[in-house]
């Protein structure tokens, strides 16, 4: 069964610091995968995707990905307050179908 | 991005009826995804719809619980059938766009 694991957290941070997600999956044959962010009650936004190994920077935001370690992360830089939520992992273990498996999320908490 | 408009927004069911979710895109797509999102876990893909054809269920989903048409490239509805309150979840459906996959708002539903 394919699988994506993430540490479910919370993970807390202050403010200004550095946050790091990571994420595990099963398929070593995955090929794209994908961070969401999820605020409490709302449907799942798209921060960014990663199809190649190495990183890949949209802002604030660095995916890293090492398919020989079947692990993928997200750095967010300069975390806010506003940057608390669930970060959900997605993996397309199946080509560009659009079947995605997700983590069951990390909550990500930045204090003040 | 592409707009994706869900209706109902929220619903609360009684058991034994059946909810026809609504999704609408503003731009023709090949692709829509149905994922559910039960309470405190993450989201698990239903279905794909692709117009002009059934749609392809996910291990765990039936066609009779959860039928599902696809008209035309921008509009597609979920139902859910005979509902239990197992069936009380967030409802989602998304779209691939530029290689990433975008939600719709989604749609809570509480069956009692």
């Amino acid at each position: 069964q394919k699988e994506v694991e993430q540490n479910s957290g919370p993970l807390s941070v202050p403010e200004g610091a550095i946050a790091s997600l990571n994420c595990t999956y099963s398929d070593r044959g995955s090929q794209s995968f994908f961070w969401y962010r999820q605020y409490s009650g709302k449907s799942p936004e798209l921060i960014m995707f990663i199809y190649s190994n190495g990183d890949k920077e949209d802002g604030r935001f660095t995916a890293q990905l090492n398919k020989a370690s079947q692990y993928v992360s997200l750095l967010i830089r300069d975390s806010q307050p506003s940057d608390s939520a669930t970060y959900l992992c997605a993996v397309n273990p199946y080509g560009n179908t659009g079947k995605l498996i997700f983590g069951q999320g990390t909550t990500l908490q930045v204090k003040p | 991005s592409a707009v994706i408009s869900q209706k109902p927004s929220r619903d609360i069911c009684q058991r034994g009826t059946s909810l026809t979710i609504q999704c609408q895109v503003d731009s023709q797509v090949t692709m829509m995804f149905w994922y559910r999102q039960q309470p405190g876990q993450s989201l698990t893909l239903i279905a794909t719809a692709n117009q002009g054809s059934e749609a392809t269920y996910e291990s765990g989903f039936v066609i009779d619980k959860f039928p599902i048409s696809r008209p035309n490239l921008t509009f597609s509805t979920l139902t859910v059938s005979n509902m239990s309150p197992e069936d009380s979840s967030i409802y989602l459906c998304s779209v691939d766009e530029r290689g990433g996959y975008t939600f719709g708002s989604g749609t809570r539903l509480t069956v009692v």
